[in-house]
């Protein structure tokens, strides 16, 4: 059974450059969620997907990051003009349903980002 | 607001002997905890979780944890360890849309 995955596992970008994280979720799992993990700010929650629909944007950093889903399945996190602090490894797990508080996140590998 | 506290940033244990990372919650509500470890350069495994029910909670890997209601506190718990259960460990508690994680504790086995 696959788990969640995502793309690219690795990511060196310079200054000023967009760059696309991708997230492809288990299977059947509705809910959606990106986390970025950082030396500084430990694991911090971003934003979260029921379907297709983002109801809570405010974990977002910057209007700088934004991210969508299509087809209640794969997500993108995108980041346009990237920031030397936009490095970090950017986590997306999945979910059953967002509404049952006692659904287990289950992540991906999580795409290291390293913006020189 | 939800939150954890992981007090230890390293636990050291000999291989063959207990192991205990601790953790401790603040919420309003019932508590809906989880354990998460880390492996260097992967993402997070789930371990284990409370919802209710038994306060001893067993989990992946031979791995424990007891919910203590009085004592706010969800430790993670394993009868012998082993050297490949050296990682990074996370505690978790659920908040509205989201998981909040404590610090981080790196568990060290040697051998």
């Amino acid at each position: 059974g696959a788990g969640v995955s995502q793309s690219p596992s690795n990511k060196v970008t310079e200054k000023g450059k967009d760059v696309e994280l991708r997230c492809d979720p288990i299977s059947g799992h509705t809910a959606l969620y990106w986390y970025r993990q950082s030396l500084g700010q430990g694991l911090e929650f971003l934003i979260y997907f029921q379907g297709n629909s983002a109801p809570d944007k405010s974990g977002l950093p910057s209007d700088r990051f934004s991210a969508e889903r299509t087809g209640g399945s794969v997500s993108t996190l995108t980041i346009q003009r990237t920031q030397q602090e936009d490095s970090a490894v950017y986590l997306c797990a999945s979910s059953l349903a967002w509404q049952g508080k006692q659904e287990t996140q289950y992540f991906g590998p999580g795409t290291r980002l390293l913006v020189l | 607001a939800q939150s954890v506290a992981q007090p230890e940033d390293q636990v050291n244990v000999a291989e063959g002997n207990p192991l205990t990372v601790k953790c401790t919650y603040s919420v309003s509500g019932n508590p809906y905890l989880f354990w998460y470890v880390q492996y260097p350069n992967r993402g997070l495994q789930f371990l284990l979780k409370y919802i209710t029910g038994d306060n001893l909670v067993k989990g992946s890997y031979g791995f424990e944890a007891e919910f203590n209601k009085s004592q706010t506190s969800f430790h993670l718990k394993k009868p012998s360890a082993l050297v490949s259960d050296s990682a990074l460990y996370f505690c978790a508690v659920r908040g509205f849309q989201k998981l909040v994680f404590g610090t981080g504790t790196r568990l060290l086995v040697s051998p």
